[in-house]
């Protein structure tokens, strides 16, 4: 039982354009998500988080939009250089447990120059 | 500040044997929290330890268990070890549990090959 979907398993930008990653979750409950990069070899590194009582968080080149009611959180990345290549995984989880992360199956991300 | 740490970083099982894996969390943080990552998928939540109890835990069966040491270092064993359990491994720290949003710091990981 999938909770956290990220459906599109590869995506290719251009330099300096905007890269757009989308994830959508099942679980209402859900209130605290993140997204993680991941190079080869690494574990997960955290990029940036977003509580379900804001809509936006925006760190850098590094924006998360959530939209509760569509269940869909996705990032924008702008500009997208070549060092963002990599794979990004989305997690969700309930604060209230908090103990689980759901992640999802990752989008590799390559940044053309 | 030291990150989270994992060892081995690589390592070979037959079936049948039993493996332990090794995880020191960053300081500070008294939650670990183990993850198996298979290939193509993402990481999914094997069970999470809070001042040495287990607090939580995913679809995995029992031969799966875990122990936090009073500095925080935490140990995943895996018994019985079947081909299905080949993949990463990942350990990752938190500073707080329940009631407050954080997010969790990851080690390099644990690569498994069962054979």
């Amino acid at each position: 039982d999938q909770q956290v979907k990220q459906n599109s398993p590869s995506l290719s930008v251009q330099e300096g354009r905007i890269s757009i990653l989308n994830c959508d979750y099942t679980n209402s409950m859900f209130d605290y998500f993140l997204w993680y990069k991941k190079y080869p070899a690494e574990g997960p590194t955290f990029l940036i988080s977003i509580s379900s009582i804001k809509d936006k968080n925006e760190d850098g080149r590094f924006t998360v939009f959530l939209n509760k009611s569509a269940k869909h959180l996705s990032l924008h990345i702008v500009p997208s250089q070549p060092g963002d290549s990599a794979v990004y995984f989305c997690a969700a989880s309930d604060s209230n447990t908090g103990n689980q992360f759901y992640f999802g199956t990752g989008t590799s991300l390559t940044v053309i120059p | 500040e030291t990150g989270v740490t994992q060892s081995p970083t690589h390592l070979i099982k037959t079936r049948g044997q039993q493996v332990t894996l090794r995880c020191s969390s960053q300081s500070g943080h008294n939650t670990v929290s183990w993850y198996q990552q298979a290939l193509g998928q993402g990481p999914q939540f094997i069970f999470q330890y809070y001042r040495e109890e287990e607090n939580g835990r995913g679809n995995f069966p029992p031969r799966f268990s875990g122990l936090q040491f009073p500095n925080y270092s935490s140990e995943l064993n895996v018994n019985a070890l079947e081909l299905d359990d080949s993949a990463l491994y990942l350990c990752a720290s938190s500073p707080r549990l329940t009631g407050s949003s954080y997010e969790q710091y990851f080690g390099p990981g644990t690569r498994l090959t069962v054979t």
